[in-house]
């Protein structure tokens, strides 16, 4: 079956430190995205990428950086400058730029 | 800017009762319209889409018209489940406006008690 996977589920993460969440598709997709959602609010943009090894800033790109070296795969990685980076993180992919997204479980991501 | 107006929830509904959710839209182009879901705990999953006026998406027994008189795409069910307890996102994406995005409604959630 296609689809999008994110792991882990839940990570933790200590002070100082950079997480990476892992984000994979096997839909064929050209696009991809990473969005953060904080309880009770909606998705806010933090990076995407229309093709390989290019991407793009969203709206809340600030502490957190990505990488696009495969078709399948765009990971994000939380850096120790997110001074705020308890959240539920989604990834979502589509063929064309923009068109309908699908997208991953989710990974959320707690501050020890 | 392009803009997504959702109604505020929660929503409390009892079973098999009928459920509207208001989405309003602010658009210069001519945006395809989406509803998402999120089942709790979960990612979004798409639950319809119209991509032009007059056009009815419809999936599970949801529905929901592109009015672009009323720049509106509400979400209506005729009877609602337990399941279907779920935030409820509005979504636009418009190429020729809003380049860089979809736009997604702050959500709506909703909960169907027996």
């Amino acid at each position: 079956d296609g689809g999008i996977t994110q792991s882990p589920k839940y990570l933790f993460r200590k002070e100082g430190q950079n997480v990476t969440l892992s984000c994979e598709q096997n839909l064929n997709h050209d696009a991809m995205y990473w969005y953060r959602q904080d309880p009770g609010q909606g998705l806010r943009l933090i990076y995407y990428s229309q093709i390989v090894n290019d991407f793009q800033k969203g709206d809340i790109a600030e502490g957190y950086s990505v990488s696009r070296e495969k078709k399948e795969s765009f990971p994000l990685t939380v850096t120790s400058a997110q001074k705020n980076p308890t959240a539920f993180y989604l990834c979502a992919s589509s063929q064309g730029f923009w068109e309908t997204q699908y997208f991953g479980p989710g990974t959320r991501l707690l501050v020890l | 800017g392009d803009s997504v107006t959702q109604m505020e929830g929660p929503v409390t509904l009892s079973e098999e009762a009928f459920l509207t959710i208001n989405c309003t839209y602010t658009a210069t182009g001519y945006p395809s319209l989406f509803w998402y879901v999120q089942y709790p705990g979960e990612g979004l999953q798409l639950l319809l889409k119209a991509t032009k006026a007059d056009d009815k998406g419809s999936n599970k027994g949801f529905e929901a018209t592109y009015r672009k008189e009323t720049t509106s795409f509400h979400l209506e069910k005729g009877s609602v489940q337990v399941s279907d307890s779920a935030v409820y996102f509005c979504a636009l994406s418009d190429l020729k406006t809003s380049y860089d995005k979809v736009i997604f409604g702050p959500g709506t959630s909703l909960s169907v008690i027996p």
